[in-house]
């Protein structure tokens, strides 16, 4: 069956970047009309969406996030990645990324706990 | 941004019991609401998507209704298993937002 994987650094310094790879098994990222999403969750909080993107190329962001936030997807690793510029404590978090056709996430990884710190 | 209000915030409720969780939106959103369920340490799982069709496999005893800014979550005759937090979530927009999350505790 289809599985994600989410995989990076889990300990980042404070002002530098978070970049994490969410790889997929069992089917090919480009087979079917998938968004391929990346979602966080602090520690005792609720789910924050970060962005998307399509195989085709559309990508969106959280526009709270827009301005330090690249997602990307290589067809030939069959990933797709996050990066995240100057992170502070607040970008502590565990990241999930997920999978949805339109909205509704049906397929997610089992998340990462990334901590931002010296 | 469509925020997205879920109540109560706890939930306390005994196995056998029947529990409602509700979800407001601060917009329309017409039926483009999911909901899922959390367990601690795990990622979300998805219940109910378009706001009243059960995921694949998911127990008949969830139901959820309402369309526009209205939307509920009901589990009857609760089972052990399904003490966790629950997550609504629109996808009226590309911005996807999630309500602040309901525990549902013994």
């Amino acid at each position: 069956q289809v599985q994600l994987q989410e995989s990076g650094p889990g300990l980042v310094k404070p002002s530098q970047t978070l970049s994490l790879t969410c790889t997929v098994s069992g089917a090919s990222i480009s087979s079917g009309a998938y968004y391929w999403n990346w979602i966080r969750q602090p520690a005792g909080k609720g789910l924050e969406w970060i962005g998307r993107v399509y195989t085709s190329g559309t990508i969106n962001y959280n526009p709270s996030l827009q301005s330090r936030v690249t997602i990307s997807v290589d067809t030939s690793k069959n990933d797709f990645s996050l990066k995240l510029t100057s992170v502070t404590a607040a970008d502590t978090a565990v990241y999930y990324c997920g999978r949805g056709l339109s909205g509704p996430l049906e397929l997610w990884g089992r998340g990462t706990l990334v901590t931002v710190s010296s | 941004d469509i925020q997205m209000t879920q109540s109560p915030s706890t939930l306390s409720a005994f196995v056998g019991d029947s529990v409602t969780i509700t979800c407001r939106a601060s917009q329309s959103i017409s039926s483009w609401l999911a909901w899922y369920q959390q367990k601690p340490g795990k990622a979300p799982k998805l219940l109910v998507f378009r706001a009243s069709t059960l995921e694949t496999g998911v127990p008949s005893r969830f139901s959820a209704s309402g369309s526009g800014t209205e939307f509920s979550l009901t589990i009857s005759s609760l089972q052990p298993d399904d003490f966790a937090t629950y997550y609504c979530q629109q996808y009226n927009s590309y911005l996807y937002t999630f309500g602040q999350g309901t525990k549902l505790e013994i």
